[in-house]
Formats: structure tokens, sequence, C-alpha cells
């Protein structure tokens, strides 16, 4: 079946503009998380949805960055006013709960900011 | 702090050379070990998950293996096509289903 979808795959912006990264999950997953994967670094948490329960936005580095799903499926990763350390892979993942369930990995969006 | 170490950063074997990625980590209730592989400009693939001290699982010719403050990837005979970069996460009671990751292994296997 399908796996987990990201999009764009790649995105050039300039400093300074807002980004919008989306996250298709695998369908009838109920958990999705967003993940940064830096240069050298290993996968750094962002933020955890399940089902209808408040996201965990734990991960989020700063008030730039807000996630949302929209109908229990799809995700929106906005990142406001890109700065060049915001240059990094996203990835999301997605599992069918939220608990020690395997999650599946999309592509990731490479992200350059300029 | 929780914290996930992997060693070594990189490896190069040759074909047929067994050799054993290592995995440490200090998470207080752990409640899985997992390990995935990612190629370059590709997310992680799901390889293993490991629950419990003295747990191990197989998928051709990797075996993981956990402990109480390790976990061990045993690669037999590698060959080419396991060139990647093999990483490790542990899942914390508690956390949410958050991962912590380690910065991963970079293997690669020439002929």
């Amino acid at each position: 079946g399908a796996g987990v979808s990201q999009s764009p795959s790649n995105k050039v912006t300039e400093k300074g503009k807002d980004v919008e990264l989306r996250c298709d999950p695998i369908s009838g997953h109920t958990a999705l998380y967003w993940y940064r994967q830096s240069l050298g670094q290993g996968l750094e948490f962002l933020i955890y949805f399940q089902g209808n329960s408040a996201p965990d936005k734990s991960g989020l580095p700063s008030d730039r960055f807000s996630a949302e799903r929209t109908g229990g499926s799809v995700s929106t990763l906005t990142i406001q006013r890109t700065q060049q350390e915001d240059s990094a892979v996203y990835l999301c993942a997605s599992s069918t709960g939220g608990g020690e369930e395997t999650q599946y990995f999309g592509p990731g969006t490479r992200l350059l900011v300029l | 702090e929780d914290q996930v170490t992997q060693s070594p950063e990189a490896l190069r074997l040759q074909e047929g050379e067994s050799s054993s990625l290592n995995c440490s980590y200090t998470v207080s209730g752990l409640r899985g070990l997992f390990w995935y592989r990612q190629d370059p400009g590709k997310g992680p693939e799901f390889l293993f998950t490991l629950y419990s001290a003295g747990e191990e699982k197989e998928k051709e010719r990797l075996k993981a293996t956990l402990t109480k403050k390790e976990s061990f990837l045993h690669i037999t005979a590698p060959k080419p096509e396991d060139s990647a970069t093999y990483l490790c996460a542990a899942l914390k009671a508690g956390t949410a289903s958050k991962l912590t990751f380690g910065t991963g292994t970079r293997l690669q296997v020439t002929l």
C-alpha cells in the first residue's frame, strides 16, 4: 500500500519568507509525527498528533514553527520568517497509534534557506 | 538527560566481512529500541523493534540484540547493497511516543 508522502521534496526559500510543508500519512494511521534532521545531527522530534487529542508541541524550537492536522489525516508544518538555521530535512512519520507502534517515515522535504 | 549514542560514526567493510554497530542509551524507562536504515536522500526505513533485554531479532544478514544499556546491530557477510546509514532510536515511557535518535553509523561495504 501507499506509504507516507511529503511535498514538496525540495524547497529553496529566502530568509524571512514563510514556508509550508505537507505530509500525507498512511491511510488509517491515527498518529503523526514531525522530525527535523540537520546535517551531522540525529533526528530531532518536533511535534506529535494523536487522533483528536491536543498535539504535543514540546519539540518545536521557536514560535515561528507551527503545525496543524486537518480531518485527522493531512498535516502541514509551517515555518514563519525562515532563518538560515532552519535549513534541514523535515521528516514526517505515522503510526497506527500513539504507543509503541512502529513509526513509518516519509521521504522528507529538504529545505534550504538562503 | 536522555541520550542515544552510536558508534562508530562510520564503518567501511569489505564484502563478506562481518561486524557490529553499537547503540548505547541512557534512557530511564525504555519502552522500545528501534533500528532504521536510511539511504541517501530518503527517509528512514524500519528494520527492528526490541522491547526487553535479551531480545534478539533477525532479518536476512542483520541481527539486532538488546541489553539494559545498549543494542547491537550485527551484520553477517555484508553485501554492497547493505551500504547505508543505520539509525537507532529509543522510546521512553511517558514521552508520548517521541523517539530519541542517535546520529547514526554510516556503513560502506565494498567489493
